[in-house]
């Protein structure tokens, strides 16, 4: 069974950056795994943020940027804001069988 | 501009059928190459993948949920189904469906709000 890790939970001041990791228990994650990022706030629907690895949303800030950095997705939040404060998430493609599997999300607080 | 909605009952009793259907409304649901897409959260967990439909024919399902599941287009209604047979309480969550962008610029957009589905008797 395909695991994609994420951070439980991560802490930014106002104003500081923050990277968000995204793991696959199948190995390194690369661009044909098609990372997406997603955003969501209470009693809300997510929202994409970021998708194919660094592509931004037309509505998401440019603080946000998305990459790949040893062997995982990577979301940073660069000058963070009060508003961030979020959960996320990160999704993969694997194709095959099981085409997409989430990760279990991070609870960003910016304090 | 393309918007989807969620609808169905939101009671269903345990080992019962849970039917949703999602609307799209500002495009016909079969113009292009997508993959229009099931997502459901269960409260105060996270996003799990269900499944989707490709508008040009195939679906593909999450194997742990593969042999109570069945999804489908119907493009008279410009509708995504999703049919989840023999639910028990593990399956209440609220129900998302999306459209999925095939490569290289992968994306999920739009969401609906969401449906929320309660198994209970």
């Amino acid at each position: 069974q395909t695991v994609v890790t994420q951070e439980p939970s991560l802490t930014v001041s106002p104003g500081g950056t923050v990277t968000l990791t995204c793991a696959s228990s199948t190995g390194a994650v690369t661009s044909g795994y098609y990372p997406n990022w997603f955003q969501q706030k209470p009693g809300q629907a997510p929202r994409t943020l970021i998708y194919s690895t660094d592509y931004r949303h037309s509505w998401t800030p440019a603080r946000f940027s998305g990459s790949l950095l040893g062997g995982k997705a990577a979301l940073t939040l660069s000058d963070a804001q009060p508003e961030d404060e979020a959960d996320y998430y990160c999704l993969l493609h694997y194709g095959g069988s099981h085409p997409w599997v989430f990760g279990g999300g991070t609870k960003l607080t910016v304090l | 501009q393309v918007q989807v909605e969620e609808s169905g009952p939101g009671l269903v009793k345990p080992s019962e059928t849970l039917s949703l259907a999602c609307t799209v409304s500002g495009d016909s649901i079969n113009s292009g190459a997508y993959y229009w897409t099931w997502i459901r959260q269960p409260a105060g967990k996270g996003l799990e993948w269900i499944g989707r439909a490709l508008t040009t024919g195939g679906v593909n399902y999450n194997p742990s949920l593969k042999s109570r599941l069945t999804i489908s287009l119907d493009t008279s209604k410009n509708q995504l189904s999703l049919k989840l047979s023999s639910v028990t309480a593990a399956d209440t969550a609220v129900y998302y469906c999306a459209r999925q962008t095939g490569v290289p610029e992968v994306r999920f957009d739009p969401w609906g709000q969401g449906i929320l589905v309660t198994v209970s008797s």
